[in-house]
Parts: structure tokens; sequence; C-alpha cells
């Protein structure tokens, strides 16, 4: 069974890190681009970024308003994907999903960044 | 980046309506136009991959369709546990968008 299990989430302090864990079961984990997505409370859903298999360059994306603060990561030894989230904004509020494929989500992890 | 232009972004409809949500993309996606149904405070369920394409597990109440540009999804009888929030969804390119969804409550 395809397990997804986020941890990290907590409050923090505009301006503060936070790292995001997401540790994956049951299916081959090194085959796969994990994707980060959030949901910010009441809000829509809003694709964070992603990373490639090894295989395929280990390679990221990111959207706009993260690029050059978030930082996705992943240990295949381990079936792990991170998300590193540097000088983090009050806009930075949500829950973030780990995702495998489209079809395979975790449960969420809520970030709350408040003074 | 592709915009996804969902509407309505709300309705109210009856146990056994035909409920249809349209989705349109900025730019031509081909097929590339996921659909998923969210309930509170759950992750988002993949219901529709590939713009047609019912995903493993998901009733045949459920279809999709489209290409190119313009998508719908319809579900054929409203039952009430398809009360929840529709999103569509690109593929097609980075950075990956969603729609800005539909909720369907109970009229």
């Amino acid at each position: 069974e395809v397990q997804l299990v986020e941890s990290g989430g907590g409050l923090v302090k505009p301006g503060g890190s936070l790292r995001l864990s997401c540790a994956a079961s049951g299916f081959a984990f090194s085959n796969t681009w994990p994707s980060w997505v959030r949901q910010a409370p009441g809000k829509g859903l809003e694709w964070v970024g992603r990373i490639k298999s090894k295989t395929d360059g280990e390679s990221t994306d990111y959207a706009a308003p993260v690029k050059g603060r978030f930082t996705i990561s992943r240990d295949d030894s381990k079936n792990m994907v991170y998300l590193q989230m540097d000088s983090l904004k009050t806009e930075d509020t949500a829950v973030y999903y780990c995702i495998t494929s489209w079809s395979d989500w975790g449960q969420g992890t809520l970030v709350t960044v408040s003074s | 980046d592709i915009q996804l232009t969902q509407s309505p972004s709300s309705l109210s409809a009856s146990v056994g309506d035909r409920v249809t949500i349209a989705c349109r993309a900025s730019q031509s996606i081909s097929s590339s136009l996921n659909w998923f149904q969210q309930k509170p405070g759950k992750a988002p369920k993949l219901l529709i991959y590939a713009a047609s394409n019912l995903q493993s597990g998901v009733p045949s109440k459920f279809s999709g369709s489209g290409s190119g540009t313009d998508f719908t999804l319809t579900i054929s009888s409203l039952q009430p546990e398809d009360f929840a929030t529709y999103f569509c969804h690109q593929d097609y390119s980075i950075p990956r968008t969603f729609g800005g969804g539909t909720k369907v409550d109970i009229k």
C-alpha cells in the first residue's frame, strides 16, 4: 500500500526556517518525481515544486512565489523527500502535501507563519 | 504560466441532479488535465486523469471530457457523498497549476 507521511510542520516567525519531511513506503520511491503542493486555510491548491529522480538528474523546479527561498531534496536510501523553507512569510501559511503521483497524497502538515 | 479558470465557483444541487463543472485553460494543454475532489480536512482525491480517464476505484458516475483549452467534469447523479470541492489541474507544463475550485453543496 502506498503511504506518504509528512512531518515537521508547526509555528514559525516571519523570516524563520522550517524543514518538512515526507516518508514514503509501499512503492519504488527512487523512480518517482515527488512534488509538494500547499493549501492556505480556506483557499485553493498551489503547486510548490518538484524534484526529479536521480536517474533523471535530480533537478528541481519551483513555483515563482517560493523560488530562492524553498529547496526540495531527496534521500532515496531512506525513501524520504524534504522541503527546506527559509525566509518564511505569513503568506506561506498552509497545509503542505507531499505527492509522488497525482493519485498518491500524504495527509498534509500545517505550517503557520506568524509573529 | 497556464491559468485554469473554473466555473462556476460554487453551485447548489439536489441529490440525483446531473452536475457539470467547466475548466478553461489559458492556452492549449492537449489532454493534460486532471480532476480532483476534496472534502474538508482531507487531501484531494484524483477522480479523472488525462482529461477523460477514470481513476481506478472511482465510481463511473464521474466522467471527464475535453481537450485543448476546454474541459468538463460531469457527475451523472449527485449523491450525498459527492458534496465537496472540485479542482481541475494541468500537468502539461511547469509550473503546474490548479483551477480555483468549485464548491458543490446541497440545495
